[in-house]
C-alpha cells in the first residue's frame, strides 16, 4: 500500500539497550523527518534528511542516530536508551518540489517506553 | 522562524462552522501557512496550506488576510470526528522545510 509506515507501533525496552525505529515510505519523497512528541513539549524535530546519505540535526538530536542508505527508508536508532527518551515518535516525508509548498505526510507513530 | 499564536481551546456545536484563528505577524513573504490537526494518539494530518490567496479543499477553507499577518481555518460543518488539536504553522525556509509545531488549538465539537 502507498504511504508511510512506521514499525513497531509499540516498543518497550530497558535502559541502556539499543533500539531502532523503522520508517518506510512508498512515494519516493526525498525529504524525511523524525519527530518526538511528549506531554508539555508538543512535536519536536529530531533529525531530517534531504536525500539518501544526507542527514542533518533538528532541535533535539542528542542520543539519536539516523541513516538514509535508501530513499524510502529512514531508521532512527537510540544507541543507549534512557528513560527520558520515552515518547511517541513520528516519521514524516515530503516532496521537495515547490520547496515549502509540499505538505509533510506523517506516519501513525511508534510509542516507545524505556524502563 | 515566524511564530504563530492560537487560542488554546475552542468549542463548536456539531453542524456549525468552526472558525479557528491564527496570528503570524512576523511571517516572511515566501513562507507558507499550513494547518494540520492531530486526533488523539494519531499522526498529524495535513489539512490545507496557502501563501497569499484563500484556499479551499474537501476538508476546509483557509482565509489569509491581505497583509498575511493572520489567517482563519474554517471547517464548514463540524462533526464530532473533527474534535482534535489544530496546528497553524508558518513553514520556515530552513531545516529542510520542516514544520515547527506549537501548542495548537484544542477544538471540541459538541453534540
Amino acid at each position: 500500500d502507498a504511504g508511510i509506515t512506521q514499525s513497531p507501533r509499540y516498543k518497550i525496552t530497558e535502559t541502556g539497550r539499543q533500539v531502532t525505529l523503522m520508517c518506510h515510505q512508498t512515494w519516493s519523497h526525498s525529504y524525511m523527518f523524525w519527530y518526538r512528541q511528549d506531554l508539555g513539549h508538543g512535536l519536536r524535530l529530531i533529525y531530517y534528511s534531504a536525500a539518501a546519505d544526507i542527514t542533518d540535526k533538528g532541535e533535539v538530536p542528542d542520543g539519536y542516530v539516523v541513516s538514509r542508505s535508501k530513499t524510502e527508508n529512514f531508521p532512527l536508532t537510540l544507541e543507549s536508551a534512557t528513560r527520558s527518551q520515552t515518547s511517541v515518535y513520528f516519521c514524516a516525508s515530503s516532496d521537495p518540489s515547490g520547496q515549502g509548498s509540499s505538505p509533510l505526510h506523517f506516519g501513525n507513530g511508534t510509542r516507545l517506553t524505556v524502563t | 522562524d515566524a511564530k504563530t499564536t492560537q487560542p488554546p481551546s475552542m468549542d463548536c456545536a456539531e453542524g456549525r462552522a468552526a472558525n479557528l484563528p491564527c496570528n503570524h505577524s512576523t511571517i516572511s513573504g515566501n513562507e507558507y501557512v499550513y494547518w494540520y490537526r492531530q486526533i488523539h494518539s494519531q499522526g498529524p494530518q495535513y489539512i490545507i496550506h496557502g501563501l497569499k490567496n484563500n484556499e479551499t479543499n474537501e476538508m476546509a477553507s483557509l482565509i489569509i488576510t491581505e497583509d498575511r499577518k493572520s489567517s482563519t481555518l474554517i471547517l464548514p460543518h463540524a462533526t464530532l470526528r473533527d474534535t482534535a488539536v489544530y496546528y497553524c504553522i508558518v513553514r520556515p525556509q530552513n531545516s529542510g522545510y520542516a514544520l515547527n509545531f506549537g501548542k495548537g488549538t484544542s477544538l471540541l465539537v459538541t453534540p
